[in-house]
């Protein structure tokens, strides 16, 4: 069964310094990837996803992923933060062609002035 | 567009009552996601729809839980009776079909607070 692992909780970055969020994915087949932004008392927000087309995917507010089939993982990242990035972030799988998304654990990202 | 609508948005209720949340997909999209959020246990799949049918429930909790969708427009989850461990937030959510068009869109969340 397909499953993420996202590392780390909570991760503390400075405004105007390089994001990067980790997941680390187990699919037994070709996966399609996905990572989420949870603002405040907010529901789920799709930021970007992968679906076996290029290996970089763009998102929305300046996100961006790579797909690593060798490493199994799908790292979000941003070259600057910005104190609006504050909020949950989730990575995701599911198999493609397969109908359920399963999500990681959530990471908590902190913006320090 | 309208999204995923959920309702109610807030809801306190006394342990033993019996709760209702309510779910509109997005026209359109044939599956339909019950998850619920918690700090402990993350964001967990439920249950989940394709065409009005109940595909997969292994992730409802007790047989407390129950969920029906009797149309394409509207899905119901409810909690009988209700124990403050039920205290969450429920989301709703709604896809097309597997493929590249496949990606889950949420609703706001139902906030249930048992006491």
């Amino acid at each position: 069964a397909q499953s993420v692992t996202q590392l780390g909780s909570h991760v503390s970055v400075s405004e105007g310094a390089l994001v990067l969020l980790r997941c680390n994915y187990s699919s037994s087949v070709p996966p399609y990837l996905f990572w989420y932004v949870q603002y405040p008392n907010q529901g789920l927000q799709l930021l970007l996803k992968y679906t076996s087309a290029a290996t970089l995917v763009k998102g929305i507010n300046g996100f961006e992923a790579e797909f690593k089939k060798s490493e199994t993982s799908f790292h979000l990242t941003k070259p600057s933060a910005h104190m609006s990035d504050a909020a949950e972030y989730f990575c995701a799988v599911s198999d493609s062609g397969y109908d359920k998304i399963i999500f990681g654990k959530g990471t908590r990202l902190h913006i320090l002035p | 567009d309208a999204g995923v609508i959920q309702s109610p948005r807030h809801e306190v209720t006394e342990m033993g009552q019996e709760v209702t949340l309510r779910c509109k997909p997005i026209s359109g999209h044939d599956y339909l996601f019950w998850y619920r959020q918690t700090m402990m246990r993350g964001l967990e799949l439920l249950i989940y729809f394709n065409n009005n049918v109940p595909i997969d429930d292994s992730g409802m909790p007790e047989d407390r839980f129950s969920a029906k969708m009797p149309n394409a427009s509207f899905s119901t989850l409810k909690i009988q009776p209700s124990e403050p461990r039920d205290s969450a937030v429920y989301f709703c959510a709604s896809s097309f079909p597997p493929g590249q068009r496949h990606t889950i869109y949420f609703g706001e969340g139902s906030w249930l607070t048992v006491v």
